[in-house]
């Protein structure tokens, strides 16, 4: 049964960089086939893939996103990691860290973190 | 790319069905057969209800069903309960290993 959790600054300040981790247990994140992503849902709104990185190193991202947006593995200490610079109040949300499988969807989510970004 | 279109609420009263649709485009839900469908309850993290259009998780109740028409996917719950309240949202695989998701539907159990 695989766990993940979330863990990161509450807060961020406008044009710097959010910068979260998500830490796998009950598995390895450098599995055969084993692919991760991010998720977030700004408060009251629905959810937004940000980005995806496959368990052979390659990665995804939003479109809307790609400009901002760095995912990586470090599979030494079984984590992947979401950085998010030039950050507004716009990417006020709950982040998610999640599976993602073949087909795109996420059986195993992590309970998520909210940021806010305040000066 | 653009969200995938779902009502923003659905209700019925315990026993009954109820069916969410989510529309999308040919370079999403037309295009592929992989389209997933998550519960959300207030202040919790999405549950997997439907993945492969029609497929259930191991424990997610037979009353929750998927299905797809073109553009168009649904899920549908059968014998309306309680704990069915939530948040519900379709999300599919889309061109160029995107993803996209629906704009939620407000679940109420009258």
């Amino acid at each position: 049964q695989l766990h993940l959790q979330e863990s990161g600054p509450g807060l961020v300040k406008p044009s710097e960089t959010l910068s979260l981790t998500c830490t796998v247990s009950g598995g390895s994140v450098s599995c055969n086939s084993c692919h991760w992503g991010w998720i977030r849902q700004p408060p009251g709104r629905g959810l937004e893939w940000i980005a995806t990185i496959y368990s052979i190193g390659g990665t995804d991202y939003n479109p809307s996103l790609k400009s901002r947006v760095t995912i990586s593995l470090d599979t030494s200490k079984n984590q992947f990691s979401l950085k998010l610079n030039s950050v507004t109040a716009a990417d006020t949300a709950v982040y998610y860290c999640a599976t993602r499988r073949t087909g795109s969807y996420s059986d195993y989510w992590g309970q998520g973190t909210l940021v806010t970004v305040s000066s | 790319q653009s969200a995938l279109t779902q009502p923003p609420s659905a209700s019925g009263s315990p026993g009954q069905s109820v069916t969410i649709s989510c529309t999308g485009t040919s370079g999403d839900i037309g295009g592929y057969n992989y389209v997933s469908w998550y519960q959300q309850h207030p202040g919790k993290a999405p549950k997997l209800m439907i993945y492969d259009v029609t497929k259930r998780p191991s424990g997610v109740p037979d009353r929750f069903s998927g299905s797809k028409s073109g553009n168009t996917a649904s899920l549908t719950v059968s014998g309306l309960q309680a704990e069915d309240e939530a948040d519900y949202y379709c999300s599919s695989y889309a061109h160029n290993n995107n993803v996209v998701f629906g704009g939620g539907t407000k679940l109420t159990v009258l």
